[in-house]
């Protein structure tokens, strides 16, 4: 079946040491997302990837990064991690971003746990 | 800044009942999304609306988007303890606008 996969679905690290969060899909679509979402909220959008176009949101901190070195793979760094950046972080994807039916799909996610 | 408002927060409801969620906002939006989402899970996609006044029907689900489109409704006949989940709705705008969030109704259905 096609997919989004996100690895690992749980991830631990320690203050300040960068970690790196992974996702793949099977869709073939051309947009990518990464959100994070914290306990009883809704998901934020830190930014996107329209093929290779990276598409960063005004308020995500430096301190997160992304790459996209091909069509099915989409990663998610972030350089030091800090407390406040524990949570779920939702991978998602969408054939095209400029339609009213751009549905997206969402992986499983990561919950990251910083110590 | 485009904001979709859902109500109410959290629901608890017994096997059986009715319930209807709402999401509101002030803004126009060109599609409105429903999504539910489990535990440790992402959100998995319901349906989606784009005409205003349109309704979907998916089982004993029941969604509605305002003939304004700034608004949407969900509605569940005879819950069910497997309907339990945080529903989401999500608008989008016009252009290359990203999708908007409602903050979501956490359902719980008890047997």
């Amino acid at each position: 079946d096609a997919m989004v996969i996100q690895n690992p679905r749980y991830q631990v690290t320690q203050f300040g040491k960068p970690v790196t969060l992974s996702c793949s899909q099977t869709l073939n679509h051309n947009v990518m997302y990464w959100y994070q979402q914290k306990s009883s909220q809704a998901p934020k959008l830190l930014f996107h990837y329209y093929d290779k176009d990276f598409n960063n949101e005004a308020d995500t901190p430096d301190n997160f990064q992304s790459r996209r070195p091909n069509t099915s793979f989409c990663f998610l760094d972030i350089r030091s991690p800090g407390l406040g950046d524990a949570a779920m972080y939702l991978c998602a994807t969408s054939r095209n971003r400029d339609r009213a039916y751009n549905e997206q799909f969402f992986g499983p996610g990561t919950r990251l746990t910083v110590l | 800044t485009q904001l979709l408002e859902q109500s109410p927060q959290f629901l608890s409801i017994q096997e059986g009942e009715n319930l209807t969620v709402y999401c509101n906002s002030s803004s126009v939006f060109s599609s409105l999304q429903w999504y539910r989402q489990e535990p440790g899970e992402g959100p998995v996609l319901l349906v989606t609306v784009v005409t205003g006044g349109e309704v979907k029907k998916l089982k004993r689900l029941t969604f509605q988007f305002g003939d304004a489109r700034k608004d949407s409704s969900l509605h569940i006949t005879a819950a069910q303890p497997g309907d339990t989940g945080l529903y989401l709705c999500a608008g989008r705008g016009s252009g290359n606008t990203p999708l908007v969030f409602g903050k979501g109704t956490r359902l719980s259905v008890i047997a």
